[in-house]
């Protein structure tokens, strides 16, 4: 059974790096149909696409935090990991974990977050 | 900055029908942008309903079904039930790798 899983520091201080890590167990992103992503939520908020990594190491950003992005990929090690630079509380959310999957070729062509992880909350504080 | 537009509350009677619909603030929805809807109780994670437009996931009862209406996105729930009572999220894929959720729907059954 497929299972992700978010891990790293649930407090990181203003101004700093939030670094997190998705671990895949069950199955696998080693493929070039599959990718991985990472979305938040704040508290009391709706959901945020932060960014994607796939199996080619090509990554993909939200425009609005871009420039503080950074998302990588080890396909040996099944991992993929975030990390977010300068962090405000505004950056505190729960971080989900997610794995991609698209396939364009036959009749119904497909492009979905096929597993989420449990979610990881972050707190930005002092 | 394409913003995807969802009704920011609903009620439904218990048994009844309701149809959520994902929009654009500029441009209509085909299902080039593989809209998916996800179901989301306070404190879970996301559990998906519906991708690529009108594919149930696994799991997922028959009287969740998407669809594209006119211009939009649509999730529509036939029945409802007291436990449907949840935040509703649709997401849109605007190519080149990028996604952009909706605000969410808060459905109410009452």
């Amino acid at each position: 059974q497929l299972q992700l899983q978010e891990s790293g520091p649930g407090l990181v201080k203003p101004s700093e790096t939030l670094s997190l890590t998705c671990t895949i167990s069950g199955g696998s992103i080693s493929s070039s149909s599959y990718y991985g992503g990472w979305i938040r939520q704040p508290p009391g908020k709706g959901l945020e696409w932060i960014g994607s990594v796939y199996y080619s190491g090509d990554t993909y950003y939200n425009p609005s935090l871009k420039s503080r992005i950074t998302i990588s990929i080890d396909t040996s090690k099944h991992l993929f990991s975030l990390k977010l630079s300068s962090v405000t509380a505004a950056d505190t959310a729960v971080y989900y974990c997610v794995r991609g999957f698209y396939d364009y070729s036959g009749e119904r062509p497909q492009n979905q977050f096929d597993c989420w992880g449990q979610g990881a909350l972050v707190t930005v504080s002092s | 900055q394409t913003v995807v537009t969802q009704e920011p509350s609903f009620s439904v009677s218990p048994g009844g029908t309701v149809t959520l619909t994902c929009g654009l603030s500029s441009g209509s929805v085909s299902s080039s942008y593989y809209p998916s809807w996800y179901q989301q109780t306070p404190g879970q994670a996301p559990r998906t309903l519906i991708y690529s437009t009108n594919t149930r996931s696994s799991g997922v009862p028959d009287r969740f079904s998407g669809s594209i209406l006119g211009n939009k996105a649509a999730l529509t729930i036939t029945g409802a039930q007291a436990d449907d009572e949840s935040d509703y999220y649709c997401v849109l894929y605007m190519g080149s790798g990028i996604w952009v959720f909706g605000g969410g729907t808060k459905l109410t059954v009452l």
